[in-house]
């Protein structure tokens, strides 16, 4: 089975610019989690989509957003980025109440 | 709120040891716990999954427990090898396959 796959792996933006990410979950599995990464903060969950609907989110400001298609792809948006949003974002699929599996992240750099 | 903490942060053993990274949680009213490894830059790779009806999971040199009522899960490694090093992540599951987790564990083998 392929694994979760996400894309771009690198991406470079300027401030106020917006951004879409892109993540491919294990086939079959219904369920995609989306974190970020920073060397301060950690890994922490931003939101969680199973068939289509966001069932659990984070504490992260609007500009922050997601979606997940009929194929249980999903994508996240981050609008007006900041500085502070320079991060490693990691997308996880999972079947429920199971092992999370997690891709191999977006390296994502504000300037 | 639910929080994870991870003892210690950084761990340098030389090759062959045997080791312990520790993993507490404040809410024992846990789904699963799952612990992972990170290598520098990369994505996260899932190592065990303990559903919370389990007391341990056991894969190759690793075994991980759980006991819920004092909070708090170890992984145990055995043999260790140069190849260990990375940073082990725990990560506790509050339902909705929502992840929480700790800071992690920076593991040196040295040869």
């Amino acid at each position: 089975k392929a694994g979760v796959t996400q894309t771009p792996r690198y991406l470079i933006k300027t401030r106020g610019q917006q951004v879409t990410l892109s993540c491919s979950p294990i086939s079959g599995h219904r369920s995609v989690s989306w974190y970020q990464q920073t060397p301060g903060q950690g890994l922490q969950f931003l939101f969680e989509y199973f068939s289509e609907t966001q069932r659990n989110k984070g504490n992260f400001p609007g500009r922050f957003s997601g979606r997940q298609f009929s194929n249980s792809r999903s994508e996240m948006n981050v609008s007006t980025l900041e500085l502070g949003d320079s991060a490693l974002y990691l997308c996880a699929s999972s079947s429920p109440g199971n092992e999370q599996y997690f891709g191999p992240g977006t390296r994502l750099t504000v300037t | 709120k639910q929080e994870v903490t991870q003892i210690p942060a950084a761990l340098s053993v030389p090759e062959g040891e045997n080791l312990v990274l520790n993993c507490s949680f404040t809410d024992s009213a846990i789904y699963n716990l799952q612990w992972f490894r990170q290598d520098p830059g990369k994505g996260l790779t899932s190592l065990l999954l303990i559903q919370s009806s389990q007391r341990e999971q056991t894969s190759g040199r690793l075994n991980a427990s759980l006991d819920k009522s004092s909070g708090r899960s170890t992984l145990y490694i055995a043999a260790s090898q140069p190849g260990d090093s990375a940073t082990y992540l725990c990560a506790h599951d509050q339902g909705a396959q929502k992840l929480v987790f700790g800071q992690g564990t920076r593991l040196t083998i040295n040869p």
